[in-house]
């Protein structure tokens, strides 16, 4: 599987943007990138996913590096309510649905 | 719509034991897939389950079972439960088909004295 790598921890205050950064160097040439958080005492939750162009939802906009390295995950206003872990995954291909989540980046938000 | 939910909430067992856990997918989807997560760390895939079969496998020994319903309900069964055993269980469901969304159970946090 291939892995990504994200930084262990971020700040932020709220109603200010997030960016939170992932590597994925191994990605290969049909993986998705999905995004999933965690929030606490919950299971985790969709965010986002794209190939390779930008993504925008009603959650977040996600940002594709050209050559697919690396991707940014987008929050315009962060509330209290985005402190959660943020998992990064490329998704396998085939008909298996499986996501190998990694540690993640835990964000916290604050007034 | 309910979503996806598990049962029980909460367990407590003693080392030896066997445990069931069960999760009703939500509506409409077919395909279930278990995971088990440690305190401090991300999920990890346990196996997945659609059309009644195990149709992937992660690095969980065979004391880990499971079944799938013709409802597409599951079951994940831990047999000779171990304190390492301990974490909390995720159900998540999808629609067969590449790159659809999951949706994921609250869990089941087990503890295993």
């Amino acid at each position: 599987d291939a892995k990504t790598t994200q930084p262990n921890s971020m700040e932020s205050n709220e109603e200010e943007p997030v960016h939170l950064p992932c590597n994925h160097s191994t990605i290969s040439g049909t993986d998705y990138i999905h995004w999933y958080r965690q929030l606490p005492s919950q299971g985790p939750e969709y965010v986002i996913h794209g190939l390779t162009s930008n993504v925008n939802n009603r959650m977040a906009s996600l940002a594709i590096a050209e050559d697919r390295k690396s991707s940014t995950l987008i929050l315009h206003r962060a509330t209290l309510r985005d402190a959660a872990v943020y998992y990064c995954i490329l998704r396998v291909t085939g008909t298996a649905s499986k996501l190998t989540f990694g540690t993640g980046t835990r964000l916290q938000v604050t007034l | 719509d309910a979503g996806v939910t598990q049962s029980p909430t909460h367990l407590i067992k003693t080392r030896g034991q066997q445990v069931t856990l069960r999760c009703s997918p939500k509506s409409g989807h077919d395909t279930v897939s278990w995971y088990q997560q440690a305190l401090g760390q991300g999920p990890q895939f346990i196996f997945q389950y659609y059309e009644e079969e195990e149709r992937q496998r992660g690095n969980f020994p065979d004391r880990f079972s499971g079944h799938q319903f013709p409802n597409y309900s599951s079951e994940l069964n831990v047999n000779a439960l171990l304190l390492g055993d301990s974490a909390l269980y995720l159900c998540a469901s999808n629609s067969e088909g590449l790159n659809t969304e999951a949706f994921f159970g609250q869990g089941t946090r087990l503890t295993v004295v």
